[in-house]
């Protein structure tokens, strides 16, 4: 089935420091989707974007946060700086439409701030 | 609020017998529900869905779910179990009028020999 891959698969930073995580989503898909994971909880939505714009976001999306996707490369998570609470696994996911529609999940960047 | 409740952290079975994963879920309209499966160092795959029509849906590798708008729950079942059904599920809401998804907190079935 349809793919998404997520790079990389483990990062390890200092608290303080920027990091970009990346989602190379499915090839015809239009949405995109954050979504994250601290061990032990629950996965838990954090933003969406379409057309170049969020659409969407949570109260776990902080102002560190931001998302884009230049160029229909990557859609990119880049948090700066980053914080020790920040440390969890990030899933993104992409659709090709939003309404009644499938998303379809990466593996996951496992992110620690040390 | 709309909360999904998967009751089981873990379940063990045995290869060869039936199985059911429980699913609860909180949410006054009719919402869209999904299984979804995650196997180690793979992304979630997708089960099953249910939008509205029939209420047992069936989906990829002989599961299939029912939904039950009294009980509030959407069960995830499989006559006969396979060792590759390790992995953890999760069941997962979609309101209809915006785009998130909310997820359980996933059950982790073990199937022994």
């Amino acid at each position: 089935g349809p793919k998404v891959l997520q790079i990389p698969s483990h990062q390890i930073i200092d608290m303080g420091q920027m990091v970009t995580l990346n989602c190379d989503p499915v090839s015809n898909h239009l949405y995109f989707y954050w979504y994250k994971q601290i061990l032990g909880q629950q996965m838990e939505f954090l933003v969406n974007f379409y057309n170049g714009k969020v659409m969407e976001k949570s109260k776990l999306f902080k102002d560190q946060f931001s998302v884009e996707r230049p160029d229909g490369s990557y859609f990119t998570l880049k948090i700066q700086p980053t914080a020790l609470e920040d440390s969890a696994v990030y899933f993104c996911a992409s659709s090709y439409r939003v309404n009644q529609d499938t998303q379809y999940f990466g593996p996951g960047t496992r992110l620690l701030v040390l | 609020a709309q909360s999904v409740t998967q009751p089981d952290a873990r379940v063990t079975v045995s290869e060869g017998a039936s199985l059911q994963l429980r699913c609860k879920y909180s949410y006054s309209g009719t919402p869209y529900l999904f299984w979804y499966v995650q196997y180690p160092r793979q992304g979630l795959q997708l089960l099953l869905k249910y939008y509205s029509g029939d209420p047992v849906v069936q989906g990829v590798n002989g599961f299939e779910a029912e939904f039950s708008k009294s009980n509030s729950s959407f069960h995830l079942r499989k006559a006969s179990v396979h060792w590759s059904d390790s992995a953890v599920y999760f069941c997962v809401l979609r309101n209809t009028g915006n785009y998130k998804y909310v997820f359980g907190a996933g059950t982790r079935l073990k199937v022994i020999a």
